[in-house]
C-alpha cells in the first residue's frame, strides 16, 4: 500500500515571496510522483511529475519539485508567487504495479497568495 | 484538442434516487479512471478501465457504485439508491496507453444529496 502526507493544510504567503509545499510519501515499490494544482470550480491540472532521473523536477507556470528518496519526500517549490498561483495543490503518488497508475492523493494544501 | 469533459456539472437528487454521471475521455486515450473528491476523505480513487480488460473496481466504496465504459469510450458511473454520504465532486480522467503517462482531469460533477 502507499500514501501520502501533506502536513500543511493551508499556506498563507505574500506575493513575491518564495513558498514550499511539503509532500511525504510512504510506499514499498518504487514510486512515480505527481503534482496537481486544482484552482477553484475546476479540474485537476498537472504541474510537474517524477518519474526517474534527475531528482530536481521543473513544471509549469515556474514550480520545481525535488524528489529525496531517503526522506521519502517531494516538496512543490516556487521562489516568487503570484497572486494567480492561489489555489489547493495536490501531491500524488502511483506505482508501476501492473494494475494501472491509479493515484493516491494527499489531502491537499491551499496556498493562499496576499498582497 | 478537446478535453476531458464530463456531464452533467451539477447533480442535485433525494435520497434514494439512482443518478449517471457521464464521462467523455480524451480522443485515443485507453486508459479511463474515476475518482472522487469530498470534504470528508479528500480524493479517492474509485475504478479504473484500460482497454477492453477488466476494469479495476477497488476503490468502489459500495455495492450501489457501478461503472461501464462502452466501446472503450465513453464512461457512465451509475449510483443507486444515493445516500447524503455519497455527495462529493466526481473526477474522470484519462490517459494513454503506459503506466505513467499523465492523467488528463475533467472538470467534475458536483453531486447534492438531500
Amino acid at each position: 500500500a502507499q500514501s501520502v502526507t501533506q502536513l500543511d493544510s493551508q499556506v498563507p504567503v505574500f506575493e513575491e515571496a518564495p513558498v514550499e509545499l511539503r509532500c511525504n510519501y510512504s510506499s514499498s515499490v518504487s514510486v512515480y510522483l505527481f503534482w496537481y494544482v486544482q484552482y477553484p470550480n475546476q479540474g485537476l491540472q498537472l504541474l510537474l511529475k517524477y518519474l526517474s532521473g534527475s531528482t530536481l523536477v521543473k513544471g509549469i507556470n515556474g514550480f520545481e519539485a525535488e524528489f529525496n528518496k531517503s526522506q521519502t519526500s517531494f516538496h512543490l517549490r516556487k521562489p516568487s508567487v503570484h497572486i494567480s498561483d492561489t489555489a489547493e495543490y495536490f501531491c500524488a503518488v502511483s506505482s508501476d504495479t501492473g494494475g494501472g497508475n491509479k493515484l493516491t492523493f494527499g489531502t491537499g494544501t491551499q496556498l493562499k497568495v496576499e498582497l | 484538442g478537446a478535453g476531458v469533459s464530463q456531464s452533467p456539472s451539477n447533480k442535485v437528487t433525494e435520497k434514494g434516487k439512482d443518478v449517471e454521471l457521464r464521462c467523455d475521455p480524451i480522443s485515443g486515450h485507453t486508459a479511463l479512471y474515476w475518482y472522487r473528491q469530498s470534504l470528508g476523505q479528500g480524493l479517492e480513487f474509485l475504478i479504473y478501465f484500460q482497454g477492453n480488460s477488466a476494469p479495476d473496481k477497488s476503490g468502489l466504496p459500495s455495492d450501489r457504485f457501478s461503472a461501464e465504459r462502452t466501446g472503450g469510450s465513453v464512461s457512465t458511473l451509475t449510483i443507486q439508491r444515493t445516500q447524503q454520504e455519497d455527495s462529493a465532486v466526481y473526477l474522470c480522467a484519462s490517459s494513454s496507453l503506459g503506466s505513467y503517462n499523465e492523467q488528463f482531469f475533467g472538470p467534475g460533477t458536483r453531486l447534492t444529496v438531500l
